[in-house]
């Protein structure tokens, strides 16, 4: 099937530990992106990838990394966690950057730092 | 700047009814236009897009939207509501460079 999957799907951490979330997409897609949902702010795009070791800054990349090593995965680094960055996460791929915004989404995962 | 609005945050409707979610557009050329549908706990769908041509599109689950360049706008609808619609809807714009400017989401309610 499919799909992009997304791991771990609910964390709960404390402000200043290190983490990571995961990325994977089985279609072979070239873009990969990172998006974060906010209540009233609709999803607002963190990073994205337009192929392996080619990475760019999204809106509002302030406070995380990611890195794409292979085509399949992009995971998604919080190296010091803040309350701030309490949220829903989206990873989301598009076979090339040209599909002009039609992407495919994960299940999402929910982050919360005390 | 682009930007997307969408102007109602909470709607409700009876089932069977019909539905109208609204979207406008800033943007200087032709936008590539989508709606996403989020179910609770779940990621975002696609439900229709338009890039060019008739500006009536058909999507999944009966939904459909029409384009409409003099108002910069791209309204959902659905002629017959059911219960499985209930969810959040995002309208969204996208660019060559595959980046997409998402609305902030209208949550649709349905009563029986």
């Amino acid at each position: 099937e499919a799909q992009v999957t997304q791991n771990p799907r609910y964390l709960i951490t404390v402000t200043g530990k290190k983490l990571t979330v995961t990325c994977s997409q089985n279609m072979n897609h070239e873009y990969m992106s990172w998006y974060r949902q906010d209540p009233g702010l609709g999803l607002r795009q963190i990073y994205y990838s337009m192929n392996v070791e080619v990475t760019d800054k999204g809106d509002v990349p302030e406070g995380y990394k990611v890195s794409r090593k292979e085509k399949r995965n992009f995971p998604l680094i919080l190296e010091s966690p803040s309350p701030n960055q309490t949220s829903l996460y989206f990873c989301a791929s598009s076979p090339t950057q040209w599909s002009r915004g039609e992407q495919y989404f994960g299940p999402g995962t929910r982050l919360t730092v005390t | 700047a682009q930007s997307v609005t969408q102007p109602d945050i909470h709607i409700t409707v009876s089932e069977g009814a019909s539905l109208e979610l609204r979207c406008n557009y800033s943007y200087g050329a032709t936008p590539y236009l989508f709606w996403y549908v989020q179910s609770p706990g779940q990621g975002l769908q696609l439900l229709l897009k338009y890039f060019s041509g008739d500006t009536l599109v058909q999507g999944i689950k009966g939904f459909e939207a029409e384009f409409k360049r003099s108002q910069s706008s791209f309204n959902l609808r659905k002629p017959s509501v059911h219960w499985s619609d209930a969810a959040e809807y995002f309208c969204a714009v996208g660019y060559n460079t595959d980046k997409l400017i998402f609305g902030t989401g209208t949550r649709l309610q349905v009563f029986p």
